[in-house]
């Protein structure tokens, strides 16, 4: 099955510094990927979809100039928390799907979460 | 409002007993219903999936149930082990097209004790 990966696993910064987080489709090339934000004891929030070849699509609430996503090709886009600061330490986890094509959570489509990434700022 | 709510937050048990997960969704439409197995500092491990006209569908010791009536679903774990030790995550879809979006709930945390 679809493996995704994740690099750094775990990133402390200062604040005011800019982190860059990869996700890779191991054995996919993944068309549409996802970026979700996971606060403790809480539920995963997404964040942006990245589509491989254009913009990504922002949850309402999320800044795409603070939170900047690339997706230049099909295995790998990345997340840039730009001038980041404390309220932005989190857990951030991205995803694929298996269909890659639609990735709307079909029945037929398995999803795929990477090992996630933790952030700390200080 | 769509959401998805699960119970209970947290659940502590002894190895080898049995255990219920329950999840309850007001999501519509409704196009399948997902189990996920989350692991401290891990991401996401999908479990089952099941559609509307499935009722209940077993990946080992784990057997997720579907009632799309009353929209509710449950994880039955059979035999609990140290490694069950997780937070468990019930995620609903609500189409399968390129509109759908998928609604998570904030998990039950099982703790598995000697």
């Amino acid at each position: 099955g679809a493996v995704v990966s994740q690099h750094p696993s775990w990133v402390i910064c200062k604040s005011g510094t800019s982190v860059k987080i990869e996700c890779r489709s191991l054995d996919f090339q993944a068309t549409t990927m996802f970026w979700y934000r996971q606060f403790p004891k809480q539920s995963l929030m997404l964040m942006a979809t990245s589509n491989e070849g254009s913009k990504a699509t922002y949850e309402q609430g999320v800044e795409k100039d603070k939170f900047l996503i690339n997706h230049a090709s099909l295995t790998l886009s990345t997340l840039t928390v730009t001038s980041a600061h404390p309220e932005d330490s989190s857990f951030y986890i991205c995803s694929d799907f298996q269909n890659g094509g639609s990735a709307s959570g079909g029945p037929e489509e398995t999803q795929y979460f990477g090992p996630g990434t933790r952030l700390l700022v200080l | 409002k769509n959401q998805v709510e699960q119970s209970p937050q947290s659940l502590i048990i002894l190895e080898g007993k049995n255990c219920t997960l329950q999840c309850n969704y007001t999501v519509s439409p409704f196009s399948n219903l997902r189990w996920y197995k989350q692991d401290t500092g891990r991401g996401p491990v999908s479990l089952t999936i099941m559609t509307f006209s499935e009722n209940t569908k077993s990946n080992g010791r784990y057997t997720a149930t579907l009632d799309a009536d009353t929209k509710q679903s449950s994880l039955h774990i059979t035999a609990s082990q140290l490694s069950d030790s997780a937070s468990y995550i019930c995620v609903v879809s609500d189409r399968g097209s390129t509109l759908g979006r998928l609604y998570f709930g904030r998990g039950t945390q099982l703790t598995v004790w000697p």
